[in-house]
C-alpha cells in the first residue's frame, strides 16, 4: 500500500515569514505528485502537480520541487500572509492507481 | 471545464438509518470518479474509485458501498449508518487525459 508523510503535522508562523513543509512517498513506480490547499468547509484546490525528477513548480509566492529518486517533495510559501492559513495536502499515486493522500501540514499564519 | 456537484451538502442522520449521497459530473466524459471521506482527526481517505459504468473498486473494507449507474453519476449508499461513518465526503474526478484531479464541493454528514 502506498504511503504518503507529511511534516510537521501543523504549523504556526508570523505573518511575513517564510516557511516549508515535507513530503515523502515511495520512489518505486511513482506517477505524479500533487499538492492541495484545502480551507476549513471548502473542497480542497489543486496547487501543483509534478511528475519529473528535478520539477520546480510556482504559483505567486508558493512554489514545489520533487526529488523522486529520494522520494520527496517541498512546498514552500515566500512571505505567508493570513490567507494562506489552510491544510496543505500532499498525494501522489503510481501508474493507473488512484491519488493516496498524506494527512496534511495544517499552516497558521498570524498578523 | 468541468463542474463537480454533490448533494446534499450538509447531513444529519441517526444510526441505523440508510445513506445515499450523490455526485454527478458536467463537461467531461469517461472520467475517472472517486469517493473520499475525511473523518475528525484523520486525512483524506479513498474510500472508492470507478474507472466506468458500473465498475467499482473498493480500497478499504466498511459498511458503505458505490454505484456508477451512469457515466457521470457516482453514489455513495449504506443501508445502516455508524457513527464512525461522520466526516466530511468529497467526490472527485480526474479526465481521461492530464494527471489533475478535482474535487467536488463535499457533504457534510453527521450521524447520531
Amino acid at each position: 500500500i502506498l504511503n504518503v508523510e507529511q511534516s510537521p503535522q501543523s504549523l504556526h508562523v508570523q505573518e511575513g515569514d517564510s516557511t516549508n513543509f515535507t513530503c515523502s512517498f515511495p520512489s518505486s513506480n511513482f506517477y505524479a505528485l500533487h499538492w492541495y490547499r484545502w480551507e476549513t468547509a471548502k473542497s480542497p484546490e489543486a496547487l501543483f502537480v509534478m511528475t519529473l525528477n528535478g520539477d520546480e513548480k510556482k504559483k505567486g509566492r508558493i512554489s514545489a520541487t520533487l526529488n523522486t529518486k529520494e522520494g520527496y517533495s517541498y512546498l514552500y510559501i515566500k512571505g505567508s500572509q493570513p490567507e494562506d492559513s489552510a491544510t496543505y495536502l500532499c498525494a501522489c499515486n503510481q501508474a493507473g492507481t488512484a491519488l493516496i493522500f498524506g494527512k496534511g501540514t495544517t499552516l497558521s499564519v498570524s498578523s | 471545464s468541468q463542474t463537480i456537484h454533490q448533494w446534499p451538502a450538509t447531513l444529519v442522520q441517526p444510526v441505523g438509518s440508510p445513506l445515499s449521497l450523490e455526485c454527478t459530473v458536467e463537461g467531461t466524459s469517461n472520467p475517472n470518479l472517486y469517493w473520499y471521506r475525511q473523518a475528525a482527526g484523520r486525512g483524506l481517505q479513498l474510500l472508492f474509485y470507478s474507472v466506468g459504468i458500473g465498475q467499482i473498486s473498493s480500497e478499504v473494507p466498511q459498511n458503505l458501498s458505490a454505484s456508477r449507474p451512469q457515466d457521470r453519476q457516482f453514489i455513495l449508499s449504506s443501508k445502516k449508518l455508524l457513527l464512525s461513518d461522520s466526516g466530511f465526503y468529497l467526490c472527485a474526478i480526474k479526465a481521461d487525459q492530464g494527471y489533475e484531479q478535482y474535487f467536488g464541493p463535499g457533504t457534510r454528514l453527521t450521524v447520531t
